[in-house]
């Protein structure tokens, strides 16, 4: 079965060093969401690509954060610097056409520890 | 900001027995999606309900939605050690992003 891939799996960071996540989602998905999820709360969005273009970043901290999808296939997410308050689940997932009825498939996440 | 609220936020129950969880949202939605999360890891697409569907059902899995209370129940039956894990709601509008609630964490005991 079709799966979307993330690494790392785990990353601990320190605080003001940059740390980037990757995402490679299932073939021919044009759409690919990057969220973020707290510990003990549901995944918020924090960018929507359809093909290379940024669909909505508007939950993205720009100030800090950057996301890129430069051929339309494999995506990379990126903090500088990072703070203590991004430790969190970062989780990717992608979609097609169809999956308005189908649903996002969802990479298994890097699990971001800041110290 | 979370369109969606599960209740109850946390659910105990013993091998064999239901579990039953629900979802409360506050705007009008095209679709609302049951997904489940096992610890640790990325979430896994269950069902979806179509905003003009009543009640869906997929294998132990029964959903029901409400739109004029603007609230959906997931039932699990029969329920497995297998079926411990989180649970999240979530709607999408018709710009078909979806929001997620704050889930359900549900722990069958053998």
């Amino acid at each position: 079965e079709a799966e979307v891939a993330q690494s790392p799996r785990y990353k601990i960071t320190e605080k003001s060093q940059a740390v980037a996540f990757w995402c490679d989602p299932i073939s021919g998905h044009a759409t690919l969401y990057w969220y973020r999820q707290i510990l003990g709360q549901g995944p918020e969005l924090l960018v929507q690509f359809q093909d290379e273009s940024v669909v909505d970043d508007s939950q993205l901290p720009k100030d800090r954060f950057s996301a890129e999808r430069l051929k339309g296939v494999d995506s990379t997410l990126k903090i500088q610097p990072a703070e203590l308050g991004d430790s969190a689940m970062y989780l990717c997932a992608s979609s097609s056409q169809d999956d308005t009825i189908h649903g996002y498939t969802f990479g298994s996440g890097t699990r971001l520890t800041v110290v | 900001s979370q369109q969606g609220e599960e209740d109850p936020q946390a659910l105990s129950i013993q091998e064999g027995e239901n579990a039953t969880m629900n979802c409360s949202y506050k705007t009008s939605i095209n679709n609302l999606q049951w997904y489940r999360q096992n610890s640790g890891r990325g979430l896994v697409h269950l069902i979806l309900i179509r905003s003009n569907e009543r009640e869906k059902h997929s294998g132990r899995l029964r959903v029901t939605l409400d739109t004029s209370k603007k609230s959906s129940s997931l039932l699990i039956t029969a329920s497995r050690a297998a079926d411990t894990a989180s649970y999240f709601c979530a709607t999408d509008g018709y710009d078909y992003k979806l929001s997620f609630g704050a889930g359900t964490t549900v722990t069958v005991r053998a």
